[in-house]
């Protein structure tokens, strides 16, 4: 069965500053994988999915991850975060059963 | 026109109401999905329609009851509602029901029930 650990429930961090989010899968066939945001009050939106292809993925908003096999993590990273990136993220994971699985959600939370 | 919209934002309930909520999409996709999403918890899958057919139920009580008219719209009913049922209703699409595909999320409905 496939599982999504996000290691870490909040990351405070300050403004421009790096961050990573930590994602880790558990899936014995192929996978796909994604980062979604959620600010206060919205719905999910898409940052970036890996499906195939180059193992670093860029996405929205100067986000961007690294599929990593061997280790079965994708962890998300920005370079320098700000403000408005407080908000909560969800690691996701999908291996062909059309269920869509969400990790726990880590809460990033950017101090001036 | 590239996003989901739900109806009402907000609705209050009481247990013995019966009530409806609406999501739409013009972006020509052929999946649609309902979520029930708790404070601080991960979105939790309750239906998946595909091409208007009911696809995936995820065990949900029968209290609630999906509808998908057409291939752009997508409705909850909810009828005899308990508490515990309050939380975000979200609402999404994608392309085609295909592991490979992004769901585009609607901003929810928050419902609560008295």
């Amino acid at each position: 069965a496939q599982s999504v650990t996000q290691l870490d429930s909040q990351v405070p961090v300050f403004e421009e500053a790096p961050v990573e989010l930590r994602c880790n899968y558990s899936s014995s066939v192929s996978v796909y994988l994604f980062w979604y945001v959620q600010y206060p009050n919205q719905g999910l939106q898409l940052l970036l999915k890996y499906l195939s292809g180059s193992t670093l993925v860029k996405g929205i908003n100067g986000f961007e991850a690294e599929f990593n096999k061997s280790q079965t993590s994708f962890h998300l990273r920005k370079p320098s975060v700000h403000i408005s990136d407080t908000a909560e993220y969800f690691c996701a994971v999908n291996t062909g059963g059309f269920k869509t699985i969400f990790g726990a959600g880590t809460r990033l939370f950017v101090k001036a | 026109d590239t996003e989901v919209t739900q109806t009402p934002k907000h609705l209050v309930m009481g247990m013995t109401n019966k009530k409806s909520l609406k999501c739409e999409q013009h972006m020509g996709h052929r999946a649609m999905y309902w979520y029930k999403q708790k404070a601080k918890k991960p979105p939790e899958l309750m239906f998946v329609y595909s091409y208007e057919k009911l696809s995936i139920n995820e065990s949900v009580p029968s209290r609630f009851s999906p509808e998908c008219p057409n291939s752009s719209l997508l409705n909850l009913h909810l009828h005899a509602l308990q508490p515990e049922d309050s939380a975000l209703y979200l609402c999404a699409s994608s392309i085609r029901l295909a592991e490979y595909n992004e769901q585009f999320f609607g901003p929810g409905t928050r419902l609560t029930v008295l």
